[in-house]
């Protein structure tokens, strides 16, 4: 079965500074997609960012990047200059086709921007 | 174009009732998934509907049942309500056809407290 990880439950950084998510997961197939979702206080569930297993090439949006490492099967998140936006629940996820593209999920990390 | 709308967004029922919660999803999206999240188990896939047929079921008792209408509207209903169904429902859409990967929108939630 496919399983997802995030070992940090909470982390706390100051506005400004970068900050590393980790992820990690579980499988034997080759072809899947990984994601990070934001979940703000108000609930709704946000993508950040997608990456595709073949793409060796890590994906961006902005200030936010991955640290896609297939061997090791670890997909960090880096979230630059931080901002008090960026206060949310962070989740990892995994989705593969053989499973009709369903999402798991890791358990979250409640991240905290400081003023 | 309006995202995803889940209604109600609250709802308090007490052991042994039912309840019926509903989604709509994004114009044009066809498929719609829906997750059950809590703090001891996070977040987990309950079952997805495209064109009116559950494609996917999660791993949750027969209590937990969904439909999906011609305009793609999707309800799940969960009988017998028991303190552990206490939670916040995520419903999402996508376009999602024969297959391949399409970005999951998700709505605000129900969050349903069982007394």
């Amino acid at each position: 079965a496919q399983t997802v990880t995030q070992s940090q439950p909470e982390m706390s950084v100051q506005e400004a500074e970068t900050v590393t998510l980790s992820c990690t997961y579980d499988t034997s197939e080759n072809n899947y997609y990984l994601f990070w979702y934001k979940q703000p206080p108000s609930r709704q569930m946000i993508l950040v960012i997608r990456q595709e297993a073949y793409k060796q090439q890590n994906a961006t949006e902005n200030r936010f990047s991955v640290n896609f490492q297939k061997a090791a099967k670890s997909f960090s998140l880096k979230i630059s200059d931080s901002q008090l936006g960026d206060t949310a629940m962070y989740f990892c996820a995994f989705m593969k086709p053989s499973s009709n593209y369903q999402l798991i999920w890791g358990a979250g990390t409640k991240l905290i921007i400081k003023p | 174009k309006a995202g995803v709308t889940q209604t109600p967004r609250y709802l308090i029922k007490t052991r042994g009732q039912q309840v019926t919660l509903s989604c709509s999803p994004i114009s044009g999206h066809r498929s719609v998934s829906w997750y059950q999240q809590t703090p001891g188990q996070g977040l987990q896939f309950l079952f997805e509907y495209f064109s009116e047929t559950q494609r996917n079921k999660g791993n949750f008792p027969g209590r937990f049942s969904g439909r999906q209408f011609s305009n793609s509207r999707s309800e799940m209903n969960v009988s017998t309500l028991e303190l552990g169904d206490s939670a916040l429902y995520l419903c999402a859409s996508s376009l999602q056809g024969s297959g391949g990967y399409n970005e999951q929108f998700f709505g605000p939630g129900t969050r349903l407290t069982v007394l």
